[in-house]
């Protein structure tokens, strides 16, 4: 059972947007700044799309953006591309005791 | 981009042991936290823990007795090289097991990530 928890899957068409959310608790994304998102698609290795709750690595679409509110956490992607397919995980620190916490994972399907 | 070497595919028995490489630039090894994480086939992310090079400490999830004696994470100065040592093997442990790296001041930010490694526990 994965301390974070996302729907299973999410689906949209070209063109629209998407929010994924990711529920956690007061003792991680409630009380820390460090929550990430990774895109895997099948095979691959993940990827990094937003960390630190709201930032964009260089070379990653603006079309990933990410928030919070609470003890939740958002990734919304805009303008779904086809190539926007694939799996996506959050995780966040969650203090010197468990360190990490992650999502049991979301799969995008764009129709 | 720093890159993550690991070593390549296993095959091992039940109730043996493994140990997977990640090999670093000496900069980032300098620099830097590690992680491990495993993909059970299917399944979605699992982190095992991490290590810390610059201050020789490494850091478990509070999981079950068995589970931390079956993982051990090292580091290796010399060789700039991180190492996951797993015991006791059983079916459930086949999986992907990447190494990571995380960005300074920013933990749980993994990034790079190593190209994976397959381990297949099969009699």
């Amino acid at each position: 059972q994965s301390a974070l928890t996302q729907p299973a899957s999410v689906s949209g068409s070209p063109g629209q947007t998407i929010t994924i959310s990711c529920i956690g608790t007061s003792d991680d994304i409630g009380a820390y700044h460090h929550v990430s998102w990774y895109q895997q698609h099948p095979g691959k290795i993940p990827k990094v799309v937003i960390f630190e709750v709201t930032n964009r690595p260089s070379g990653v679409s603006s079309r990933f953006s990410g928030s919070k509110s609470g003890n939740t956490a958002f990734l919304t992607i805009s303008g779904l591309q086809v190539d926007d397919e694939a799996d996506y995980y959050c995780c966040s620190y969650a203090g010197s005791r468990v360190f990490v916490a992650l999502g049991g994972g979301t799969k995008v399907t764009v129709l | 981009q720093d890159l993550l070497v690991q070593s390549g595919a296993e095959v091992k028995r039940p109730g043996s042991s493994v140990t997977v490489s990640c090999k670093a630039s000496r900069e980032s090894f300098s620099n830097c936290a590690f992680s491990w994480l495993r993909q059970a086939p299917g399944q979605g992310l699992e982190w095992l823990g991490g290590v810390v090079p610059i201050y020789n400490r490494t850091n478990y999830p509070p999981t079950s007795g068995d589970f931390r004696a079956k993982v051990t994470i090292t580091a290796d100065e010399s060789s700039a090289t991180v190492y996951l040592a797993l015991s006791s093997l059983t079916e459930d442990d086949t999986a992907v097991y990447y190494c990571a790296s995380e960005r300074a001041g920013s933990p749980t930010t993994f990034d790079p990530w190593g190209q994976g490694t397959l381990v297949t526990v099969s009699s």
